[in-house]
């Protein structure tokens, strides 16, 4: 059936460090994909989104890479910052043969270490 | 502040009473989703509006839910005689077209 998963559940890093959040997912007819950061208490904060015709979409301090070929999809951060401690979600969407709504992961948490 | 704003932030209701939530999306967002999200997991969707007319519903959405969103631009989620697995996170996110912007949620806590 269809999921979106992550290899990892939780990643310490160092502040100043790059972070790398990694996210698997299994419908191949997907078309969109989109990480947010959702803090404790609050709703999901949109970071990054990219499209499947594409592999690499770069923000601020911020990179996705889509793997099509093995259904793997990645965020980076660079520099990471205390501000950035929060749990995220990577999820997909079929805007080709749905209305786009999203299908989360359980989500990766983030800590950063001053 | 023209984000997506949704009304209550916390609701504690008594099991078997209803509760009516408010979400007013970013203007001119033309779609508007409502999702659920429990602790510890990523939201699941529940209902997909384009303007006023509901296009898609999961198969969470029982028939005690009902979503509304009569002129078009805010919506309201209904859930009547609440059960303590409706305890969750009712999330809403407004959207032109691709992302998606969530609200801050209602947090429903049924005793």
């Amino acid at each position: 059936g269809e999921s979106v998963g992550l290899h990892l559940p939780t990643l310490s890093v160092q502040e100043g460090d790059n972070s790398i959040i990694n996210c698997a997912y299994s419908n191949s007819a997907s078309d969109y994909f989109i990480w947010y950061k959702q803090e404790s208490g609050k709703g999901p904060q949109f970071i990054i989104d990219i499209r499947s015709n594409m592999d690499k979409r770069q923000g601020q301090r911020v990179t996705v890479l889509l793997n099509k070929t093995v259904k793997h999809l990645s965020l980076q951060i660079a520099a990471t910052q205390p501000g950035d401690s929060a749990v995220y979600f990577c999820a997909e969407a079929n805007y080709g043969g749905s209305q786009g709504n999203l299908i989360f992961g359980k989500g990766t948490k983030l800590s950063v270490k001053p | 502040d023209t984000g997506v704003s949704q009304n209550p932030r916390h609701k504690i209701t008594k099991r078997g009473q209803n509760v009516t939530f408010r979400c007013d999306p970013i203007s001119e967002h033309n779609r508007l989703y409502w999702y659920r999200q429990t602790l510890g997991q990523g939201p699941e969707f529940l209902t997909y509006f384009q303007n006023e007319a509901q296009l898609e519903k999961s198969r969470l959405l029982s028939d005690r839910f009902s979503a509304e969103r009569p002129k078009g631009s805010f919506s309201t989620l209904e859930i009547q005689r609440t059960e303590q697995g409706d305890s969750a996170m009712y999330l809403c996110a407004s959207s032109p077209r691709g992302e998606q912007y969530f609200g801050p949620g209602t947090r429903l806590t049924v005793t």
